[in-house]
């Protein structure tokens, strides 16, 4: 059974950092693309960030590139969001999910984690 | 960058077909999904590659693709179809609709 268990959201200032982590079980996260999906409250899904398997392949997107890193452990079957530079914009809703290994679509989600960004 | 454009908004009523439309420069050329959200809960691929459905997701729902627009439909829509629902495609990234929100009344 697949599970994608995010964590590290929380309540943080403007200008500060949070880290979240995503963990996942149930099929071989090691061969998968991961990515960041997020939601403002009352709105839409916004993509963020994906790394492919091999874990330097990677990109972000425009409204989050130079504050936001994605990144991955292997070994702990873990997917990573470093997000630097926080702004009240980037209050949401973070997803990590997985890309179906052929048919390219976003298979599994997990629950999310709340981020919000008040001083 | 590229965008998908969705209606904010359709209503259907019980058993009736409900059709969503999404709207992008040649999106025919590309592959779209569906992805279901209903409230409190993570999205659920119901159509990928344009008209493919996942194992568990009702034949009620079909989809197409061509030319400009991505379509969605919903044959005898149920009450537990109401939900918002997103495109989406690849555009060198993921890109997303902005969501339409389903009514059945």
């Amino acid at each position: 059974q697949v599970q994608l268990v995010e964590s590290g959201g929380g309540v943080v200032q403007p200008g500060r950092s949070l880290r979240l982590s995503c963990a996942a079980s149930g099929f071989s996260f090691s061969s998968s693309g991961m990515h960041w999906v997020r939601q403002a409250p009352g709105k839409g899904l916004e993509w963020v960030a994906v790394i492919w398997s091999d874990g330097v392949t990677k990109n972000h997107a425009d409204s989050v590139k130079g504050r936001f890193i994605i990144s991955r452990d292997n070994s702990k079957n873990t997917l990573f969001l470093q997000m630097n530079s926080l702004r009240a914009e980037d209050t949401a809703i973070y997803y990590c999910a997985s890309i179906h290994p052929t048919n390219s679509y976003f298979d599994y989600w997990g629950q999310g984690t709340l981020v919000t960004v008040s001083s | 960058s590229y965008e998908l454009i969705q209606p904010p908004s359709v209503s259907v009523s019980p058993g009736q077909t409900a059709s969503i439309t999404c709207s992008g420069d040649k999106l025919g050329d590309k592959y779209a999904s569906w992805y279901q959200q209903k409230p409190g809960q993570s999205p659920v691929v119901v159509i990928y590659q344009n008209t493919q459905r996942p194992s568990g997701i009702p034949e009620r729902f079909s989809g197409s693709n061509s030319g400009n627009t991505a379509i969605l439909t919903i044959s005898g829509t149920q009450a537990v179809d109401e939900a918002d629902y997103y495109c989406q495609t690849w555009a060198n990234t993921a890109v997303f609709g902005g969501g339409t929100k389903l009514t059945v009344l």
